[in-house]
């Protein structure tokens, strides 16, 4: 099973500060296949970022993901007030049955 | 527009079961793989279970392996979960996904809770 480790588990920053999130996985994840989801409380997960890099319809651009292979990144730009929310990254690479989530990073105002 | 909307969740006894329902509409059913995926309370996101278009093909999460089967029903539209022998630390929301438009999941439902408690 591949674990995925996200740090830091808390963020606080203030809006407009930048935001990095890491999503670190313990075997290479195969071809990038790496998403980013937002949550905010009450709501089921938005997917912002598929294959490590690439954005879902309607995510905006201060939204980014990079990496490869063991370390996967999300960043946020510059934060909005609605950006506050807990993030998780998931593997959906070979089998559906190793598909693993971490265990998220909540972002909060500061 | 593309919806999943799961039903079924409620409170039930340590061993006993439960069928969870999703139903999908907006879009075509039959083309796509569905998984189930939960959230115990004030936790992360649990992969549990997939099923291929065809429902040909299953897999399970271990944590439920051999008490929850999935299964489809294409002409209807809907997506279900047999959950058998329940256990506390099953308790959580329980969310249908599919990948629609991408290849990870942008399609969820709203969830369903299901309360494991004597």
């Amino acid at each position: 099973e591949i674990v995925l480790t996200q740090s830091p588990g808390t963020l606080s920053l203030s809006p407009g500060e930048r935001a990095t999130l890491s999503c670190r996985a313990s075997q290479s994840v195969s071809s990038s296949y790496l998403a980013w989801y937002q949550q905010k409380p009450g709501q089921a997960p938005r997917l912002l970022i598929y294959g490590a890099s690439s954005r879902a319809t309607g995510i905006p651009d201060r939204f980014s993901g990079s990496g490869s292979g063991t370390d996967f990144t999300l960043t946020i730009s510059r934060l909005e007030p609605e950006d506050f929310a807990v993030y998780y990254c998931q593997q959906y690479g070979s089998s559906p049955s190793s598909w693993t989530f971490g265990q998220g990073t909540k972002v909060e105002i500061k | 527009q593309v919806q999943l909307v799961e039903s079924g969740g409620g409170l039930v006894k340590p061993g006993g079961s439960l069928r969870l329902s999703c139903a999908a509409s907006g879009f075509t059913f039959s083309d796509y793989y569905m998984s189930w995926i939960r959230q115990a309370p004030g936790k992360g996101l649990e992969w549990v279970s997939y099923i291929s278009s065809s429902g040909s093909t299953i897999y399970y999460a271990d944590s439920v392996k051999g008490r929850f089967t999935i299964s489809r029903d294409n002409a209807k539209n809907s997506l279900y979960l047999q959950m058998n022998s329940l256990r506390a630390e099953d308790t959580a929301v329980y969310y249908c996904a599919t990948p629609h438009s991408f290849d990870a999941f942008d399609i969820w439902g709203q969830g369903t809770m299901v309360t494991v408690s004597s």
